[in-house]
């Protein structure tokens, strides 16, 4: 299996200011034939489903903020929420659909500072 | 408006048997494979199972191989899990998702609120 290690597991960061978060898989999730990878970013707030704001490892799904964007390729990926905002409170995880099984990162807790 | 509505979870005993359903509706059920994926209280998303869109190929996780079948009615646009010998590290809020595309495995951009399954004696 893949495995998905995100990093950190928590994070504080100050309203209006940058959060980082990263991801590493085991392998690379990169598909050579259509070069894309197959790396998504979900957002889960308390008591809510998980919402998917980025695919193929760099794609905003719709009606995500732009605030949102990801990047890296391979084994490395980031999430990078370029001004924090009060509603970004959430725990963040990584997930590759490149083989099955479909694996998830542990996710990152992210706070306000 | 797509929409995945889970019912199904209950209480049960360690050896039990359990059925959850998934009611989908607002997309073209056929034409994408669904999946579920269990969060246990406090923890991070698993993978459990996939059927395909036209429902001729499954997938599970290692940890349910064996116990879980999942099934779909693309006539009722309903997805089910079975849930057999269960055990108490099957205990979580069991989520049903749609796949952005018809892949397998795939990212998944619609999900259900989930329904909590409970095993315990």
């Amino acid at each position: 299996d893949i495995v998905m290690t995100q990093s950190p597991d928590s994070l504080a960061v100050s309203l209006g200011e940058r959060a980082t978060i990263n991801c590493k898989s085991s392998q690379s999730v990169l598909y050579s034939s259509n070069n894309k990878n197959y790396l998504a970013w979900y957002q889960q707030k308390p008591g809510q489903p998980p919402k998917l704001l980025i695919y193929w490892a760099s794609m905003r799904e719709s009606g995500v903020p732009d605030r949102f964007s990801g990047s890296g390729s391979g084994t490395d990926f980031t999430l990078t929420i370029s001004s924090l905002q009060a509603e970004d409170v959430a725990v963040y995880y990584c997930q590759q659909y490149y083989r099955t099984p479909a694996t998830f990162g542990q996710g990152t807790k992210l706070e306000i500072k | 408006e797509v929409q995945l509505l889970e019912s199904g979870g209950d209480f049960v005993q360690p050896g039990g048997s359990l059925r959850l359903s998934c009611a989908a509706s607002g997309f073209t059920f056929s034409s994408y494979a669904m999946y579920w994926v269990r969060q246990a209280p406090g923890k991070g998303l698993e993978w459990v199972a996939t059927i395909s869109g036209r429902g001729g190929s499954t997938y599970y996780g290692d940890s349910v191989k064996g116990r879980f079948t999942i099934s779909r009615d693309s006539f009722q646009n309903m997805v089910y899990l079975q849930m057999n010998t269960l055990r108490g590290e099957d205990t979580a809020l069991y989520y049903c998702a749609k796949s952005v595309r018809d892949l397998i495995p795939d990212a998944f951009d619609v999900w259900g609120q989930g329904t909590m399954v409970t095993v315990s004696s």
